[in-house]
């Protein structure tokens, strides 16, 4: 199954802008990347997916380089609300389902 | 319902004990998830169900641990002779598809502590 690597933890204050980066060098081309949010006690929330470019929703930004070997989200202006832990994740392909998911970013925003 | 509905939300057990743990999908998800959740650890992948069947079932930890999916609809994650190592969070997702790239709703989960 397709890896990926995320830092263990990030710290960012209130107002700022955060980009949580994800390593996911072998990628396969059907796959798309998800990004997921968790706060304690609760189970995991969809944030934004997509394939290449850039994808941007209500809550957040996602950059994809050409390559695909990694990608980045970003949350404008975090606040205390968005202390919480973020996978980043990968389809597995046509034919394969399994929704693997790493040890996330935990991210911390500080008053 | 309006979203994946888990229950209980918390069971605490003797060791060697069964256990069953309940899962009410999201009304015409075909794809359901089990996933466990040790405290401060990342998901880990039980298995999956497309409609009624398990094409996956790679990520159960042993043989004390089986699951079930019946109409298509509610699924069942029976552990038995329970362990203390089996105490953890277990979260159960839907999804329209099980592709693994689309959208997957979770329920709250299921707190299992066996003492």
């Amino acid at each position: 199954l397709a890896k990926t690597t995320q830092p263990i933890s990030m710290d960012s204050y209130e107002g700022q802008e955060v980009n949580i980066t994800c390593s996911h060098n072998n990628i396969a081309t059907n796959d798309y990347i998800t990004w997921y949010q968790q706060f304690p006690s609760q189970g995991p929330r969809f944030i934004i997916q997509g394939y290449k470019t850039k994808v941007t929703n209500e809550v957040a930004s996602l950059f994809i380089p050409a390559d695909r070997k990694s990608s980045t989200l970003s949350l404008p202006r975090v606040s205390l609300s968005d202390t919480a832990v973020y996978y980043c994740l990968m389809g597995s392909g046509a034919g394969s389902y399994q929704l693997t998911f790493g040890k996330g970013t935990k991210l911390s925003v500080i008053p | 319902g309006a979203g994946v509905s888990q229950s209980p939300s918390n069971k605490v057990t003797e060791k060697g004990k069964d256990v069953e743990l309940r899962c009410d999908p999201i009304s015409g998800h075909t794809a359901l998830y089990w996933y466990r959740q040790s405290l401060g650890q990342g998901l880990e992948f039980l298995i999956y169900f497309q409609g009624n069947s398990a094409p996956d079932k790679s990520g159960l930890p042993s043989d004390r641990f089986s699951a079930e999916r019946t109409g298509g609809s509610v699924s069942t994650l029976t552990i038995q002779r329970t362990q203390q190592e089996d105490s953890a969070v277990y979260l159960c997702a839907s999804s329209l598809r099980g592709l693994g790239n689309t959208e997957a709703f979770f329920g709250q989960g299921t707190r299992l502590t066996v003492v």
